[in-house]
C-alpha cells in the first residue's frame, strides 16, 4: 500500500519569498516516483515536478525544486520567489513500481501568497 | 495541443438518476485515467484505459459506475442510480508515456452535485 501525508492544510507566504510545502510518503515498493501538482481554482491539476527514487540529484523545474530525503521518506516542494499566481492547492503524489498505473495523492496544502 | 476536455463542467442531478460524463484526451495520448476528488481531499484513482482496453479498476468503482473508451479516443463515465455520496469532482487525465515518471495531463473536471 502507498500513502502520502501532507500535514499543512494551509500556508501563507509573502510575495517574493520562498516557501516549503511538506510531503512524507510510505511505500514498500523499492522503486517509485514522486510528483507535485498544482490545482488552481479552475480545477485543472497542473504537473510541476517529478523525482525518481533512484535519482541522485534533487529535481528542479524553474522556481520549483524538490527536496528529496529518501531516508526520511520526505519529498518537500520548495517554491522560490513566490508570485501571486502561485496561490492554489498543491498536491504531492507517488507512483510505485508495483502499484500498477495508479497515482496516489496526498490531501493537499492550500498556499496563499500575500502581496 | 488543445488539452484534455471534460463535459459538462457542472452537473446537478437528483438522487436515483443516471448521469454520464465525457472526456476528450489529448489526441495523441493512448492512456486515459479517471479520478474522483471530494471536497478538501486529493484525487482518488478510479480506472485506467490503454487505448480502448480498461486495464485497471479501483475498488472504489462500485457496480453502479461504468467507464468506456470505445474507439480508444474519448471516454465516458456513467453513474447509475446516483447517491448523495457520489457528489464530487470527476477528473479525467491522459498521457502518452508509460513508466514511473509518467506525467498526467488533467482536464478541469466535472463537478457533480447529487441532491
Amino acid at each position: 500500500a502507498q500513502k502520502i501525508t501532507q500535514t499543512q492544510p494551509g500556508m501563507f507566504v509573502q510575495e517574493k519569498e520562498a516557501v516549503t510545502l511538506d510531503c512524507t510518503y510510505d511505500t514498500s515498493d523499492p522503486s517509485y516516483g514522486l510528483f507535485w501538482y498544482k490545482q488552481p481554482s479552475s480545477g485543472e491539476m497542473i504537473f510541476l515536478i517529478y523525482q525518481g527514487s533512484y535519482d541522485q540529484q534533487n529535481a528542479t523545474e524553474g522556481r520549483y525544486s524538490l527536496n528529496f530525503q529518501k531516508a526520511r521518506k520526505s519529498a518537500n516542494l520548495v517554491i522560490s520567489a513566490s508570485q501571486l499566481g502561485d496561490s492554489a492547492m498543491y498536491f504531492c503524489a507517488m507512483r510505485g513500481a508495483n502499484a500498477g498505473n495508479m497515482l496516489t495523492f496526498g490531501g493537499g496544502t492550500r498556499l496563499m501568497v500575500k502581496p | 495541443d488543445t488539452g484534455v476536455s471534460q463535459d459538462p463542467r457542472h452537473k446537478i442531478t437528483k438522487r436515483g438518476q443516471n448521469v454520464t460524463f465525457r472526456c476528450d484526451p489529448i489526441s495523441e495520448h493512448n492512456r486515459l485515467y479517471w479520478y474522483r476528488q471530494t471536497l478538501g481531499q486529493g484525487p482518488e484513482f478510479l480506472t485506467y484505459f490503454q487505448n480502448e482496453a480498461q486495464l485497471e479498476k479501483s475498488r472504489l468503482l462500485s457496480d453502479r459506475f461504468s467507464a468506456e473508451r470505445p474507439k480508444g479516443s474519448f471516454s465516458t463515465l456513467e453513474i447509475q442510480r446516483t447517491e448523495q455520496g457520489d457528489s464530487a469532482m470527476y477528473l479525467c487525465a491522459s498521457s502518452g508515456r508509460q513508466g514511473l515518471g509518467e506525467k498526467l495531463f488533467f482536464g478541469s473536471g466535472t463537478q457533480l452535485s447529487v441532491l
